[in-house]
């Protein structure tokens, strides 16, 4: 079946770096592209990044552009978000989604989610 | 700006049906959205994806008490029978261009 499962959260100072992990697994990887998305404490959904299937296209939301990093490894069917200088405002619980892709574009729902790793930016 | 909006609660008895509202921007009012369910202290799942013209598509597993449709920039997500597990946020989401947008969300109560 169908499984994203992320790990690497944890406790980090303000202004040091992060990288979380995302494992595939039951659908083939390559063809799918795949998201970050996130929930600060007692708050909403809220989108991070997404990577196209072939790693070709690569968008951010406005929050962390510029210091947030979205990549794949297809052979070892593993999604990454590298985290750099945090903030106290990035505390959250980090989920990775799949999406499916068509026609070379991954505009299309979030279809399969993952149980969320916990990230915690504090001094 | 692509936003959605939802309300941020919402009420209803066991075995009722219950009627959630996610509103689309202006200008945005053909686009299809998603439906995502989260229940407590769980990552969240999909439900649905909704098209303009109120047809759509489940994901795997979802019963046939959940359905969705639409009007103009409305989406809705019709949830009958209701059950206890049926009690969670839900979450509306679409997508533009280099652009992913989720709703505030509503919280469903069960009574």
């Amino acid at each position: 079946q169908v499984q994203v499962v992320e790990s690497g959260g944890g406790v980090v100072q303000p202004g040091r770096s992060l990288r979380l992990s995302c494992a595939a697994s039951g659908f083939t990887f390559s063809s799918y592209g795949m998201h970050w998305v996130r929930q600060a404490p007692g708050k909403g959904l809220e989108w991070v990044a997404v990577i196209w299937y072939d790693g070709s296209n690569k968008y951010y939301a406005d929050s962390v552009k510029g210091r947030f990093t979205i990549s794949r490894d297809n052979s070892k069917n593993t999604l990454y978000l590298q985290m750099n200088s945090l903030r106290a405002e990035d505390t959250a619980v980090y989920y990775c989604a799949r999406v499916r892709c068509s026609g070379g574009t991954c505009y299309s729902p979030l279809d399969y989610w993952g149980q969320g790793t916990l990230v915690t930016v504090s001094s | 700006q692509l936003v959605l909006t939802q309300s941020p609660s919402a009420s209803a008895s066991l075995g009722a049906s219950v009627k959630l509202t996610c509103t689309l921007s202006s200008g945005h009012s053909n686009y299809a959205i998603a439906w995502h369910q989260q229940q407590p202290e769980k990552g969240p799942r999909y439900l649905m994806k909704l098209n303009s013209d109120g047809s759509h598509s489940k994901g795997d597993g979802i019963p046939d008490r959940f359905s969705g449709s639409s009007s103009g920039a409305e989406r809705y997500l019709t949830i009958s029978s209701l059950q206890s597990e049926d009690e969670a946020d839900y979450y509306c989401q679409t997508w533009g261009t280099g652009i992913w947008v989720f709703g505030g969300g509503t919280k469903l109560t069960v009574l």
